[in-house]
């Protein structure tokens, strides 16, 4: 069955300690491993798509790299304002439209 | 460029009442799909939707669930009777037509209340 499993479910950090966030999944066939972030009462806000293993995206602090079985995004010398949930998804190899979330990381960096 | 819109932000409604999402996607964009997010879960697909046209409602409950995409106007989803169970976070998302991508944008939500 088509699964996708984040870790840790919840970090807290020191602004500027840098770290990384776990996306591992399990589908047939991967169409791409995407990376969202949500404020609390919003929407997701599209973050990064990633292909093939070894592919890695940047932007700002952010940096998502895929292997064939996991997802890392690495957050390097954090600010307040990246905390936020972090939302990982996979499409289904059946039903590209129908897309699995992780659970989430819910990240929290103290000035 | 206009994000995806949903209306109202807010909704509160009694149990046994109906509620209706609206979702206006993206411009350019004509495919949308609808999840939901209960407190302390991930987000839920529950249907894909062109116009005129559902083309995966796999995870809509089998009763009081509906969605429309009209040929003109926003995608509605309408929960019929609604009970305290249906309390959740609605997000409709949309992608455009050749979305080889798959990348789907988010609107912002709508928060149910069911009293």
């Amino acid at each position: 069955e088509d699964q996708v499993t984040q870790s840790p479910e919840a970090l807290r950090l020191q602004e500027g300690e840098s770290s990384s966030l776990n996306c591992s999944y399990t589908v047939s066939g991967l169409r791409g491993l995407f990376w969202y972030r949500q404020d609390p009462g919003k929407g997701p806000e599209f973050l990064f798509t990633l292909y093939s293993a070894g592919e890695e995206k940047e932007k700002e602090r952010l940096k998502a790299t895929l292997t064939k079985k996991e997802s890392f995004l690495h957050i390097t010398a954090p600010k307040p304002e990246d905390s936020a949930t972090y939302l990982c998804a996979v499409p289904r190899y059946s039903s590209a439209s129908k897309i699995i979330f992780g659970s989430g990381t819910r990240l929290s960096i103290r000035p | 460029n206009a994000g995806v819109m949903q209306n109202p932000r807010h909704l509160v409604r009694r149990r046994g009442q109906e509620a209706r999402l609206r979702c206006s996607p993206m411009k350019g964009h004509s495919h949308v799909y609808w999840y939901r997010q209960l407190p302390e879960e991930g987000l839920k697909f529950m249907v894909y939707l062109q116009k005129e046209n559902i083309i995966d409602e796999s995870g809509m409950p089998k009763e009081r669930f509906s969605a429309e995409f009209p040929k003109e106007g926003p995608s509605i989803l309408r929960i019929q009777q609604v009970v305290r169970g249906d309390s959740a976070a609605y997000f409709c998302a949309s992608s455009p037509p050749s979305s080889g991508d798959n990348e789907q944008f988010f609107g912002p939500g709508t928060r149910l209340t069911v009293l």
